[in-house]
């Protein structure tokens, strides 16, 4: 089944500087990566996605990268805000089986003031 | 807000005990999947019903139980609850478009097991 790594566990930022982070998907037959936001006692929610055709997409301050070659996917947030602050977590799905998305562990972005 | 929405929000139970948790799936969706958030960890995939048919399983033993309704709203069983069972209990619902399907979650259900 498809494992996926997610890097770093916890990042620590300036409120204004960017934040990336990375994740690696072992199934080269993945084809869909969403993130998801979590914030403290809430459900995930849907930030951005990528499907396999495309190799970058922006969303305002989000942005998600995908190198299928090397089967990483990463999520840039840019002028970080303290509302950023959050646990994000990335995940790798495909059509043989079912979509069923593959979550990492979770990244834990903590904007500083 | 994603229209999936899940009940109850919270419950204790005792060690042994047996329990249900319900969602409703977002309006024109057919597809339902649980998943178990223990604290610090990202979601695990427990089961997934498509069209009243189980579709897939995660690697949760058979007192995990779930079903799914003809309007596609859903429960989750658990049987014989073991304090490693708390957590929170997320549903997601999607619409299998076979184009990659966007999972909406519900709020959760926060079991903890005494």
């Amino acid at each position: 089944g498809e494992n996926v790594e997610q890097h770093p566990s916890t990042l620590s930022v300036q409120e204004g500087d960017s934040a990336v982070i990375k994740c690696t998907y072992s199934d080269s037959a993945s084809n869909y990566f969403p993130w998801y936001k979590q914030e403290l006692g809430k459900r995930p929610q849907l930030i951005i996605d990528i499907r396999s055709n495309v190799g970058e997409k922006k969303d305002q301050r989000i942005a998600v990268t995908l190198n299928k070659t090397a089967k990483h996917f990463s999520l840039h947030i840019t002028e970080t805000q303290p509302e950023d602050s959050a646990v994000y977590f990335c995940a790798a799905s495909w059509s043989g089986g079912s979509y069923i998305p593959t979550f990492g562990r979770g990244t834990s972005l903590i904007v500083h003031p | 807000e994603t229209g999936v929405t899940q009940s109850p929000t919270h419950l204790i139970k005792t060690r042994g005990q047996q329990v249900t948790l319900r969602c409703s799936s977002q309006s024109g969706h057919n597809t339902v999947s649980w998943y178990q958030q223990a604290l610090g960890q990202g979601p695990q995939f427990i089961f997934q019903y498509y069209r009243e048919e189980e579709n897939g399983r995660g690697n949760f033993p058979p007192r995990f139980s779930g079903l799914q309704f003809p309007n596609y709203s859903s429960e989750l069983n658990v049987n014989a609850l073991e304090l490693d069972d708390s957590a929170l209990y997320l549903c997601a619902s999607s619409l299998d478009t076979g184009l990659g399907n966007t999972i909406y979650f519900g709020e959760g259900s926060w079991l903890t097991v005494v």
